[in-house]
């Protein structure tokens, strides 16, 4: 089975604050994704990854940056959080574009105070 | 424009009753996929079901059921006898050949099986 795994379940920074989400899979995947989900908005596609080291924006790419050093590892930066931040992150990965299913770890529930 | 709609925001049913999750998607590409998925109040998001866009015999898995007609644009999820631990938000998504990264997610739809 793939296993996606989101490092922290539950997160509270203060606004300002540099922050980290980090996601490993275990499948050798190419490609990797950030989405974000808010009520009533469904998921949005932050910023992905097709290799390592190469990244594409997504639909809401502002305020955030990614890191992809390693093939297993796709971190999301907040470089300064804000309140409007506040949100379940989820990660997931895929095999390649060519309708392959996407997998999707646990979600990072994030508040920013 | 939305690529994928559910219409359908929140379904509350009686166990043991069936229940249509409703999903239209909007595509130009011939080759694509549709899928939906399941999240529970977990959180992660768990894979029901992928089609693509040259196969559309209906499929059955347990008391699962997907509809996927073309001529309309359409690719609803039937649960018959539910359980309440069917209870969640489900999702509906769309991926085009041609845009090959690119999921495009319904807004879900928040269904609560009532004991």
């Amino acid at each position: 089975d793939v296993k996606v795994t989101q490092s922290s379940r539950y997160l509270v920074k203060r606004t300002g604050e540099k922050v980290f989400l980090e996601c490993v899979q275990d499948m050798d995947h190419e490609n990797m994704f950030w989405y974000r989900q808010d009520p009533g908005l469904g998921l949005r596609l932050i910023y992905f990854s097709y290799d390592v080291k190469m990244k594409e924006k997504g639909d809401i790419p502002e305020g955030y940056s990614v890191s992809r050093e390693k093939k297993e590892r796709f971190s999301l930066i907040l470089e300064s959080a804000s309140t409007n931040q506040t949100s379940m992150y989820l990660c997931a990965s895929m095999w390649d574009p060519s309708g392959n299913t996407i997998y999707f770890g646990e979600g990072s529930w994030l508040t920013v105070v | 424009a939305q690529k994928v709609t559910q219409a359908q925001t929140e379904i509350s049913v009686v166990e043991k009753e069936d229940v249509t999750l409703d999903c239209v998607y909007e595509t130009r590409d011939t080759t694509y996929y549709l899928f939906w998925y399941k999240q529970p109040p977990s959180g992660e998001l768990v894979f029901l079901i992928r089609r693509n866009s040259f196969d559309e015999q209906n499929e059955i898995s347990g008391r699962y059921s997907w509809n996927f007609q073309k001529s309309t644009s359409s690719f609803n999820f039937t649960i018959t006898a539910s359980q309440v631990v069917d209870s969640a938000v489900y999702f509906c998504a769309l991926s085009e050949l041609n845009t090959g990264n690119q999921f495009y997610f319904g807004t879900g739809t928040s269904l609560t099986v009532i004991p």
